[in-house]
């Protein structure tokens, strides 16, 4: 069974403070998603990655993807309240359209 | 308009009910999927729908039933449900392909007694 850990499960931090989420498996991914999902709400998708150590970056939110295609990174630059909810990674393994999705983070920034 | 409009919010039922949830997609995208999302346990894929066809079934019990009339509708039949079975369940849609970005709805909380 494929498996995507996300570490750490939560977090609570200042607001200004910088944090990195992580998103580990021993699968190689085709592509590779991060999602913000907030309560009451589906999951909204951030970036998508396919390329083996590409980096993107969406304001404050910078994401890597491994250079193995195995992992990936979300970085947030001084964190804000509205940052706050459940991130969430998903790969898709080659050959297939689904994706499989992440254990979870869920990120709480204090004001 | 939500591109992705799922109905009911919230349900109640109990386990010799037979309820159905509903999941609409105005995007113009050629899959559907149901996913469930406990507490604790990672978004669980149930269905894939791919132009009306059934691709994917991730050995859901068949007290669940899915059903896609056409490629904008997407429908789950619920019946003999179980404790364990109250979650999030949520629809999403995409266009089919590598890659392709996935619009969740804000899902129904379904609560079995």
């Amino acid at each position: 069974t494929q498996l995507l850990e996300q570490s750490p499960q939560f977090l609570s931090i200042q607001e200004g403070e910088n944090l990195t989420v992580y998103c580990n498996s021993s699968s190689v991914f085709s592509s590779l998603q991060w999602y913000r999902q907030e309560p009451g709400e589906g999951p909204v998708l951030l970036v998508t990655v396919v390329t083996g150590g590409e980096v993107k970056k969406l304001k404050r939110l910078t994401f890597q993807f491994g250079d193995a295609r195995k992992d990936s990174s979300l970085h947030i630059t001084a964190a804000q309240p509205g940052d706050t909810g459940l991130y969430l990674c998903a790969g898709s393994l080659s050959g297939t359209y689904k994706y499989i999705f992440g254990t979870g983070t869920r990120l709480k920034v204090l004001a | 308009e939500t591109g992705v409009t799922q109905t009911p919010r919230h349900l109640v039922m109990g386990m010799t009910n037979k309820k159905s949830l509903k999941c609409e997609q105005h995007l113009g995208h050629n899959a559907m999927y149901w996913y469930k999302q406990s507490a604790k346990k990672p978004l669980e894929l149930m269905f894939v729908y791919n132009f009306k066809e059934q691709t994917e079934n991730n050995s859901v019990p068949s007290r669940f039933s899915p059903e896609c009339p056409n490629s904008s509708h997407l429908f789950l039949h619920l019946h003999t449900l179980q404790p364990e079975d109250s979650a999030l369940y949520l629809c999403a849609s995409s266009q089919i392909g590598q890659a392709q970005p996935q619009h969740f709805g804000d899902g129904t909380r379904l609560s079995i007694l």
